[in-house]
């Protein structure tokens, strides 16, 4: 079976602050697909990144950072210099790398966060 | 930018009343899934296709629900009877394999009284 464990459920921070959103997963797959989302409180789910398995290489996009490392099976998510639109509900996700009923994604239970002015 | 559409975006219905739920996945996608966001639950998988065959619905209650896809620009999610605990917002996803990710649908929030 598939976890996917998101141990901090609220996050309060200023803005200009760094943050950090852990996620900690858990897959028998070898091969195997993990995922971040960005709920607003408007609702809409919008994907922010996806890593595979072989591809441990951390990824920068602007003020976005992730860090994969396999050996403990984290994918933990970086804002820098916070602002105000970050504040949302941030989804780690996992999808198994066979077929059938691993093509689905597994999302963890969500962490809200709040940037205050 | 390519959309997931789903309507309707809002639905309010008496109990036992039947719910259709209908998404237009983006063309070219062959993988649509259906998810139930709730306070409690979190985002539950409730079905989903690949080239339009159901893969997975375990999720999903059977004597209630039902998911289909008539063709490959349309996925519906039907409940029938519907109940106060299916008040949640459902969204459907859709995509072409997990290495280009999911795109998802702006949901729609159900109110079962």
């Amino acid at each position: 079976a598939q976890k996917v464990t998101q141990a901090q459920t609220e996050i309060s921070v200023v803005e200009k602050e760094d943050v950090t959103l852990d996620c900690v997963y858990e897959t028998r797959d070898t091969t195997y697909y993990l995922f971040w989302y960005k709920q607003p409180p408007s609702g809409e789910l919008v994907f922010l990144i996806r890593r595979n398995s072989f591809d441990e290489q951390n990824e920068i996009s602007g003020r976005y950072s992730w860090n994969f490392q396999k050996s403990t099976s984290s994918f933990n998510f970086t804002i820098t210099a916070s602002q105000v639109v970050d504040s949302a509900v941030y989804f780690c996700a996992l999808s198994g790398g066979g077929g059938g009923s691993n093509y689905k994604l597994t999302f963890g239970k969500g962490t809200l966060l709040t940037v205050n002015p | 930018d390519a959309r997931v559409t789903q309507t309707p975006r809002h639905k309010v219905t008496e109990m036992g009343q039947e719910v259709t739920m209908r998404c237009q996945p983006i063309l070219g996608h062959n993988t649509v899934f259906w998810y139930r966001q709730t306070m409690m639950q979190g985002l539950e998988l409730l079905a989903y296709f690949r080239n339009r065959a159901p893969l997975d619905d375990s999720g999903m209650p059977k004597d209630r629900f039902s998911a289909e896809m008539p063709d490959a620009t349309l996925a519906t999610l039907k409940i029938q009877p519907s109940e106060p605990r299916d008040s949640a917002v459902y969204f459907c996803a859709s995509g072409r394999d997990r290495r280009t990710g999911y795109t998802f649908g702006s949901g729609t929030r159900l109110t079962v009284v």
